[in-house]
């Protein structure tokens, strides 16, 4: 699986829109994104993934740069339940264990 | 929204002590994984099950680890013989089926080891 860097810490105001960055630079054709976050060692909690697409659900947007090196998950609109560790992982659909890494740490500022 | 459950939330035990972790996963789901974060580190990959035998392990799943799913719901992990050092937080984790990769988590349990 593709190693992914992320900054280890960021700041968010309440309400405002939270742009998580990742890179990805050695991801393979077949390999997808996946932002987890785990807040307060609690189980991490899968937020979404994508391939190529952009893509959006109730809790985030995953937008994925065209050579897919990169990629910035989204929380609209932040709250203070967003404060929490959230993980980029890079894998293809073939291996069983996910690799967390470090993570970044989202700090939502009221 | 089927989730993850696990018990106890808690566990303390004795060093050298034997202890079953349980989990119940989704319920249509085949894939089960167990991992551990120890206090302020990764979160770590220890095993995953499929089909009533185990298909991976990492080096940190030793003989002293074992896992079961002894009916067609829990599915358990035994540490035989506890060390200071298994002391964690285990979080189990299962997925639908070879067409997903999207694992989901249960809450965890922590273990003190003493």
């Amino acid at each position: 699986d593709a190693k992914t860097t992320q900054p280890p810490s960021m700041d968010c105001a309440e309400g405002r829109a939270a742009n998580l960055p990742c890179n990805h630079s050695t991801i393979s054709g077949n390999e997808y994104v996946y932002w987890y976050r785990q807040i307060h060692s609690q189980g991490p909690q899968y937020i979404i993934h994508g391939l190529k697409n952009n893509e959006t659900n109730e809790m985030a947007s995953l937008i994925i740069t065209e050579d897919r090196k990169s990629s910035t998950l989204i929380l609209p609109h932040a709250t203070l339940r967003d404060t929490a560790v959230y993980y980029c992982i890079v894998r293809g659909n073939t291996g069983n264990q996910f690799y967390f890494g470090t993570g970044t740490s989202l700090t939502v500022i009221p | 929204e089927p989730e993850v459950t696990q018990t106890p939330s808690h566990q303390v035990t004795q060093m050298g002590q034997e202890v079953i972790l349980r989990c119940v996963p989704i319920s249509n789901h085949l894939y089960f994984y167990w991992y551990r974060q120890i206090l302020g580190q990764k979160v770590e990959f220890l095993v995953s099950f499929y089909n009533n035998e185990i298909s991976e392990k990492s080096e940190i799943f030793d003989d002293q680890f074992s896992v079961e799913r002894p009916d067609g719901s829990n599915f358990t992990l035994k540490i035989r013989s506890t060390k200071l050092e298994d002391s964690a937080m285990y979080f189990c984790a299962s997925k639908e089926d070879l067409s997903t990769d999207t694992q989901y988590f249960g809450p965890g349990t922590r273990l003190t080891v003493l």
